[in-house]
């Protein structure tokens, strides 16, 4: 079973960067996930997609200032020089054999 | 632009039945595998239901199964879900959302959801 793991709540200020972390579980190590995010009372919105060896495929529009990389299990979403827009929850998600879709269980960023 | 407007959503009782639609423009709809989301109240997004471009491959999760059915129309650019058998905790709001081209797993548009509220 394909199981996504993420940290409830995460904090940084205005101006700094912050690391969120998807963990994915046993013997899913070479799976690629993508990151979306959802501000307050809207819909989710897409981030990235981050492969296993790091390489990262970003939506349009998104700024220089989101990133992705991985590292073994643990798939990141760096987001650099914090703005007050970025507090928001961000999900990942993969999918699976038999294309099953699987969601994180979210992490609210709060903007200091 | 892309762009997916959902509708249909409604207050009902359990037992009732609902069909949602998602109104697809700006892409190639018959290209793309499209798929149901839900986020129940406070909660996190959890998949429902997914369908190939031709509509000829269906996917369910495990908690809808037997209950909702998928469908799409590509001459009209509108994918639909029919809910029967609604439960209490299937209120939620549902989101439509674009599956990347090329049989890619991965989410790359949504839509702003539809609220389907299930209560006694």
């Amino acid at each position: 079973q394909l199981v996504l793991t993420q940290s409830p709540s995460a904090s940084a200020s205005l101006g700094a960067s912050v690391k969120l972390t998807c963990t994915l579980n046993s013997g899913h190590n070479n799976y690629a996930i993508a990151w979306h995010q959802q501000q307050p009372e809207k819909g989710p919105h897409y981030l990235m997609k981050v492969n296993s060896d790091g390489s990262h495929i970003k939506g349009d529009g998104i700024p220089d200032r989101f990133s992705g990389s991985s590292s073994g299990a643990e798939r990141y979403l760096t987001i650099s020089s914090l703005q007050s827009e970025d507090e928001a929850d961000y999900y990942c998600q993969t999918w699976g054999p038999g294309s099953i879709w699987v969601f994180g269980g979210g992490t609210k960023l709060s903007v200091l | 632009e892309v762009q997916l407007l959902e509708s249909g959503g409604g207050l009902l009782q359990p037992g009732g039945s609902l069909r949602l639609s998602c109104a697809a423009s700006g892409f190639t709809f018959s290209f793309h595998v499209m798929s149901w989301v839900r986020q129940a109240p406070g909660k996190g997004l959890e998949w429902v239901s997914g369908l190939s471009g031709t509509g000829g491959n269906t996917y369910y999760a495990d908690s809808v199964k037997g209950r909702f059915t998928i469908s799409r129309d590509n001459s009209k650019k509108t994918l639909y879900l029919q809910m029967n058998s609604l439960r209490v905790e299937d209120t939620a709001v549902y989101y439509c959302a674009r599956l990347a081209a090329g049989g890619a797993g991965w989410f790359d548009s949504w839509g702003q959801g539809t609220l389907v509220t299930v209560s006694s």
